[in-house]
C-alpha cells in the first residue's frame, strides 16, 4: 500500500521569508509525487509532480520540490513566501489504477503566512 | 471557464434520502476520478473511469454507492439511502491519458453534501 505523511498540520512563515512544507512517502516501486494547494471555497489546484529525472522539481507560483529518494521525502519549497500563499496544501502520491493514477493523499498542512 | 465543473455546489438532504452530483469534466480528458473528503482530511479515492468504462471502485464505495459515466462524457454520483456518515465534500477530477502515465488531475469545485 501506498501513502503519504504530512507531519505538520500548520506552517507559520513571514512574508518573504523562506517556507517549507514537509511530506514523506512509502511505495513499493518507483514514487510518482505530486502537490496540490486549496484554497477556502475552492477545487485542488495542482503545483508539481515529480516522475523521474532531476530531483529538484519547479511548479506554479514559484514553488518547488525538492525529491530525496534516500530520505523518502518530497519537501515543497518557496525561496519567498507571500501572504496570499496561505492556503491547505496537500502532498500526494499516484498508483496505478488499471490505466489511470489514483492519488492518495497525506491530511494536508495549513501554510499561514503573515506579514 | 473549461474546467472541471460539478453541480451542485451545496447539497442538504435528510438521511435516508437519495442524491445525485453531476460532473463535467474538461472536454479532452478521457479518465475521471470522484474523491470524497472529510474535515481535516485529504480527498480518499473513490472511484476511476477511463472513457465509459469505470475500472476501479474503492472499498469505500459501498454499495449504496454508484457512479456512471455514459458517453465517456459527464458522470453522475448517486449515493442512496443517505446516512449522517456520507456528510462530505465529494470531489471529481479528470485527466487526459495522452503523454505521461501520471498525468496531474484537474480538480472541481466540489460538491459539499450534509445529510441531516
Amino acid at each position: 500500500a501506498q501513502s503519504v505523511a504530512q507531519p505538520e498540520d500548520q506552517v507559520n512563515v513571514a512574508e518573504g521569508n523562506p517556507l517549507t512544507v514537509k511530506c514523506t512517502y512509502s511505495v513499493s516501486g518507483n514514487p510518482y509525487l505530486f502537490w496540490y494547494v486549496q484554497y477556502p471555497n475552492r477545487g485542488l489546484q495542482f503545483l508539481l509532480k515529480y516522475i523521474t529525472g532531476d530531483n529538484l522539481v519547479k511548479g506554479s507560483y514559484g514553488f518547488e520540490a525538492e525529491f530525496n529518494k534516500s530520505q523518502t521525502s518530497f519537501h515543497l519549497k518557496k525561496p519567498s513566501a507571500l501572504v496570499s500563499d496561505s492556503a491547505l496544501y496537500f502532498c500526494a502520491v499516484s498508483g496505478y489504477t488499471g490505466g489511470g493514477n489514483k492519488l492518495t493523499f497525506g491530511t494536508g498542512t495549513q501554510l499561514k503566512v503573515e506579514l | 471557464d473549461t474546467g472541471v465543473s460539478q453541480n451542485p455546489r451545496h447539497k442538504i438532504t435528510k438521511r435516508g434520502q437519495n442524491v445525485t452530483f453531476r460532473c463535467d469534466p474538461i472536454s479532452e480528458h478521457n479518465r475521471l476520478y470522484w474523491y470524497r473528503q472529510t474535515l481535516g482530511q485529504g480527498p480518499e479515492f473513490l472511484t476511476y473511469f477511463q472513457n465509459e468504462a469505470q475500472l476501479e471502485k474503492s472499498r469505500l464505495l459501498s454499495d449504496r454507492f454508484s457512479a456512471e459515466r455514459p458517453k465517456g462524457s459527464f458522470s453522475t454520483l448517486e449515493i442512496q439511502r443517505t446516512e449522517q456518515g456520507d456528510s462530505a465534500m465529494y470531489l471529481c477530477a479528470s485527466s487526459r491519458s495522452g503523454g505521461s502515465f501520471y498525468n496531474e488531475q484537474f480538480f472541481g469545485p466540489g460538491t459539499r453534501l450534509t445529510v441531516l
